[in-house]
Protein backbone atom coordinates (compact mmCIF):
# COMPACT_ATOMS: atom_id res chain seq x y z
CA UNK A 1 0.00 0.00 0.00
CA UNK A 2 0.71 3.65 -0.03
CA UNK A 3 3.17 4.94 2.59
CA UNK A 4 4.35 8.27 3.76
CA UNK A 5 7.71 8.79 5.18
CA UNK A 6 6.96 12.20 7.20
CA UNK A 7 10.45 13.85 9.08
CA UNK A 8 11.92 14.88 10.83
CA UNK A 9 9.90 12.59 14.24
CA UNK A 10 10.63 15.28 16.44
CA UNK A 11 12.06 18.39 16.85
CA UNK A 12 13.09 21.22 19.84
CA UNK A 13 13.13 24.55 18.94
CA UNK A 14 13.36 27.64 20.36
CA UNK A 15 10.49 30.38 20.14
CA UNK A 16 11.46 32.46 17.39
CA UNK A 17 13.08 29.91 14.86
CA UNK A 18 11.98 28.85 11.80
CA UNK A 19 10.83 25.31 11.70
CA UNK A 20 10.26 23.05 8.38
CA UNK A 21 9.08 19.71 7.79
CA UNK A 22 8.14 17.22 5.08
CA UNK A 23 6.58 14.29 3.52
CA UNK A 24 7.83 11.92 0.85
CA UNK A 25 5.66 9.05 -1.03
CA UNK A 26 6.35 6.37 -2.96
CA UNK A 27 3.40 6.62 -5.38
CA UNK A 28 2.04 9.32 -6.46
CA UNK A 29 -0.81 11.94 -4.61
CA UNK A 30 -3.25 14.13 -6.52
CA UNK A 31 -3.68 16.07 -2.77
CA UNK A 32 -1.49 16.69 -0.14
CA UNK A 33 -2.90 18.35 3.20
CA UNK A 34 -1.27 19.48 6.47
CA UNK A 35 -3.15 19.01 9.69
CA UNK A 36 -1.95 19.66 13.22
CA UNK A 37 -3.11 17.66 16.18
CA UNK A 38 -2.76 18.99 20.01
CA UNK A 39 -2.56 17.25 23.31
CA UNK A 40 -6.14 15.47 23.67
CA UNK A 41 -7.37 16.33 20.53
CA UNK A 42 -8.24 15.49 17.18
CA UNK A 43 -6.27 16.57 14.19
CA UNK A 44 -7.43 19.90 12.70
CA UNK A 45 -6.65 21.03 9.05
CA UNK A 46 -4.08 23.38 8.52
CA UNK A 47 -3.20 23.29 4.90
CA UNK A 48 -4.78 21.60 1.49
CA UNK A 49 -3.00 21.71 -1.51
CA UNK A 50 -4.13 20.37 -4.90
CA UNK A 51 -1.55 21.02 -7.88
CA UNK A 52 1.44 20.01 -8.16
CA UNK A 53 3.68 23.42 -7.69
CA UNK A 54 1.60 25.13 -5.50
CA UNK A 55 2.77 27.11 -2.79
CA UNK A 56 0.02 27.99 -0.11
CA UNK A 57 0.39 30.02 3.09
CA UNK A 58 -1.71 30.20 6.32
CA UNK A 59 -0.83 32.64 8.74
CA UNK A 60 3.01 31.98 9.90
CA UNK A 61 2.49 28.44 7.52
CA UNK A 62 3.53 27.75 4.40
CA UNK A 63 3.28 24.54 2.18
CA UNK A 64 3.91 23.32 -0.75
CA UNK A 65 3.04 20.66 -3.38
CA UNK A 66 6.14 19.37 -4.47
CA UNK A 67 6.82 18.91 -8.67
CA UNK A 68 7.08 15.63 -8.64
CA UNK A 69 3.52 14.90 -6.79
CA UNK A 70 5.68 12.41 -4.15
CA UNK A 71 6.57 15.35 -1.62
CA UNK A 72 5.35 18.02 0.57
CA UNK A 73 6.90 20.63 2.84
CA UNK A 74 5.52 22.61 5.94
CA UNK A 75 6.96 25.42 6.85
CA UNK A 76 6.35 27.56 10.25
CA UNK A 77 8.13 30.42 10.51
CA UNK A 78 9.03 32.75 13.75
CA UNK A 79 7.39 29.84 16.08
CA UNK A 80 5.26 30.53 19.09
CA UNK A 81 5.06 28.31 22.09
CA UNK A 82 1.10 27.26 21.05
CA UNK A 83 2.56 25.81 17.81
CA UNK A 84 3.29 23.08 19.84
CA UNK A 85 1.88 20.08 18.83
CA UNK A 86 1.82 17.04 16.20
CA UNK A 87 1.77 18.33 12.97
CA UNK A 88 0.60 15.35 10.25
CA UNK A 89 0.85 15.16 6.17
CA UNK A 90 -1.44 13.31 4.49
CA UNK A 91 -1.66 12.26 0.67
CA UNK A 92 -5.25 11.66 -1.10
CA UNK A 93 -4.49 9.85 -4.37
CA UNK A 94 -7.97 11.30 -6.09
CA UNK A 95 -10.67 9.83 -7.84
CA UNK A 96 -13.12 6.99 -6.37
CA UNK A 97 -10.17 6.27 -3.95
CA UNK A 98 -11.96 7.48 -0.73
CA UNK A 99 -8.72 6.61 1.64
CA UNK A 100 -5.73 8.83 3.14
CA UNK A 101 -3.07 8.18 3.98
CA UNK A 102 -1.41 9.78 7.71
CA UNK A 103 2.47 10.20 8.14
CA UNK A 104 3.68 9.51 11.02
CA UNK A 105 3.62 12.88 12.42
CA UNK A 106 6.27 15.14 13.53
CA UNK A 107 6.36 16.07 17.24
CA UNK A 108 7.34 19.84 17.71
CA UNK A 109 8.05 21.46 20.96
CA UNK A 110 8.75 25.26 21.04
CA UNK A 111 11.07 26.27 24.26
CA UNK A 112 9.58 29.93 25.43
CA UNK B 1 -22.47 23.53 15.80
CA UNK B 2 -21.58 20.70 17.64
CA UNK B 3 -19.50 19.13 14.32
CA UNK B 4 -17.76 15.38 14.96
CA UNK B 5 -19.40 14.43 18.80
CA UNK B 6 -17.79 11.40 20.10
CA UNK B 7 -18.86 9.41 23.08
CA UNK B 8 -17.53 8.05 25.30
CA UNK B 9 -14.01 10.02 25.88
CA UNK B 10 -12.50 7.38 27.96
CA UNK B 11 -13.21 3.49 28.64
CA UNK B 12 -11.33 0.83 29.76
CA UNK B 13 -12.09 -3.10 28.79
CA UNK B 14 -11.15 -6.41 29.90
CA UNK B 15 -10.02 -8.78 27.29
CA UNK B 16 -13.28 -10.24 25.37
CA UNK B 17 -15.54 -7.37 25.88
CA UNK B 18 -17.16 -5.77 23.34
CA UNK B 19 -18.47 -2.11 23.32
CA UNK B 20 -19.48 0.54 20.52
CA UNK B 21 -17.62 3.94 19.89
CA UNK B 22 -20.46 6.27 19.18
CA UNK B 23 -19.59 9.07 16.55
CA UNK B 24 -22.01 11.40 14.65
CA UNK B 25 -21.68 14.31 13.14
CA UNK B 26 -24.32 17.15 12.39
CA UNK B 27 -22.55 18.50 9.13
CA UNK B 28 -24.89 16.21 6.76
CA UNK B 29 -21.40 14.95 5.63
CA UNK B 30 -21.92 11.95 3.67
CA UNK B 31 -18.24 10.11 4.15
CA UNK B 32 -17.12 9.14 7.41
CA UNK B 33 -14.38 7.52 8.83
CA UNK B 34 -13.32 5.70 11.81
CA UNK B 35 -8.93 5.83 12.48
CA UNK B 36 -6.99 4.58 14.91
CA UNK B 37 -3.81 6.23 16.80
CA UNK B 38 -0.76 4.77 18.30
CA UNK B 39 2.59 5.80 19.31
CA UNK B 40 4.91 6.34 16.33
CA UNK B 41 2.50 4.61 14.23
CA UNK B 42 0.47 7.89 13.13
CA UNK B 43 -3.40 7.29 11.92
CA UNK B 44 -4.28 4.14 10.41
CA UNK B 45 -7.69 3.53 8.27
CA UNK B 46 -9.98 0.99 9.87
CA UNK B 47 -13.33 1.50 7.77
CA UNK B 48 -15.03 4.12 6.25
CA UNK B 49 -18.21 4.83 4.58
CA UNK B 50 -19.53 6.91 1.91
CA UNK B 51 -23.01 7.13 2.92
CA UNK B 52 -26.18 5.29 4.56
CA UNK B 53 -25.93 1.53 3.90
CA UNK B 54 -22.06 1.81 2.32
CA UNK B 55 -19.60 0.42 4.38
CA UNK B 56 -16.14 -0.78 3.56
CA UNK B 57 -12.82 -1.46 5.08
CA UNK B 58 -9.42 0.70 5.19
CA UNK B 59 -6.00 -0.13 6.33
CA UNK B 60 -6.41 -2.01 9.50
CA UNK B 61 -10.15 -3.69 9.49
CA UNK B 62 -9.42 -6.74 11.63
CA UNK B 63 -11.27 -6.87 14.92
CA UNK B 64 -14.01 -4.32 14.32
CA UNK B 65 -17.51 -4.04 12.96
CA UNK B 66 -19.25 -0.68 11.53
CA UNK B 67 -22.65 -0.22 10.29
CA UNK B 68 -23.77 3.22 8.90
CA UNK B 69 -27.65 3.10 9.16
CA UNK B 70 -27.91 6.93 8.88
CA UNK B 71 -26.16 9.73 7.56
CA UNK B 72 -25.50 10.91 10.81
CA UNK B 73 -23.62 8.09 13.01
CA UNK B 74 -21.09 6.15 12.35
CA UNK B 75 -20.91 3.54 15.16
CA UNK B 76 -17.40 1.09 15.52
CA UNK B 77 -17.85 -1.89 16.93
CA UNK B 78 -15.38 -4.01 19.09
CA UNK B 79 -17.20 -7.71 19.36
CA UNK B 80 -14.17 -9.23 21.53
CA UNK B 81 -11.79 -6.53 22.71
CA UNK B 82 -7.78 -7.31 23.03
CA UNK B 83 -5.05 -5.80 24.67
CA UNK B 84 -3.65 -4.94 21.16
CA UNK B 85 -6.84 -2.53 20.45
CA UNK B 86 -5.72 -0.55 23.02
CA UNK B 87 -5.24 3.08 21.17
CA UNK B 88 -6.90 6.34 20.49
CA UNK B 89 -9.78 6.26 18.32
CA UNK B 90 -10.87 9.19 15.55
CA UNK B 91 -14.05 9.67 13.90
CA UNK B 92 -13.63 11.86 10.77
CA UNK B 93 -16.23 12.80 8.60
CA UNK B 94 -16.43 15.15 5.32
CA UNK B 95 -18.09 15.75 1.90
CA UNK B 96 -18.18 13.58 -1.26
CA UNK B 97 -18.07 15.26 -4.73
CA UNK B 98 -18.11 13.51 -7.99
CA UNK B 99 -17.13 10.52 -6.78
CA UNK B 100 -14.22 11.40 -4.56
CA UNK B 101 -14.15 12.41 -0.93
CA UNK B 102 -13.69 15.87 -0.03
CA UNK B 103 -10.58 15.56 1.44
CA UNK B 104 -11.04 18.52 4.27
CA UNK B 105 -11.85 15.89 7.16
CA UNK B 106 -12.75 16.92 10.21
CA UNK B 107 -11.83 15.03 13.11
CA UNK B 108 -13.62 14.66 16.52
CA UNK B 109 -11.99 14.46 19.71
CA UNK B 110 -11.13 10.51 19.66
CA UNK B 111 -12.09 8.20 22.41
CA UNK B 112 -8.83 6.54 25.00
CA UNK B 113 -9.50 2.68 24.74
CA UNK B 114 -7.26 0.67 27.39
CA UNK B 115 -7.85 -3.00 27.08
CA UNK B 116 -6.48 -4.74 29.91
Amino acid sequence: GQQLNQSPQSMFIQEGEDVSMNCTSSSIFNTWLWYKQDPGEGPVLLIALYKAGELTSNGRLTAQFGITRKDSFLNISASIPSDVGIYFCAGHSGGSNYKLTFGKGTLLTVNP
Amino acid sequence: NAGVTQTPKFQVLKTGQSMTLQCAQDMNHEYMSWYRQDPGMGLRLIHYSVGAGITDQGEVPNGYNVSRSTTEDFPLRLLSAAPSQTSVYFCASSWVKTGSMNTEAFFGQGTRLTVV
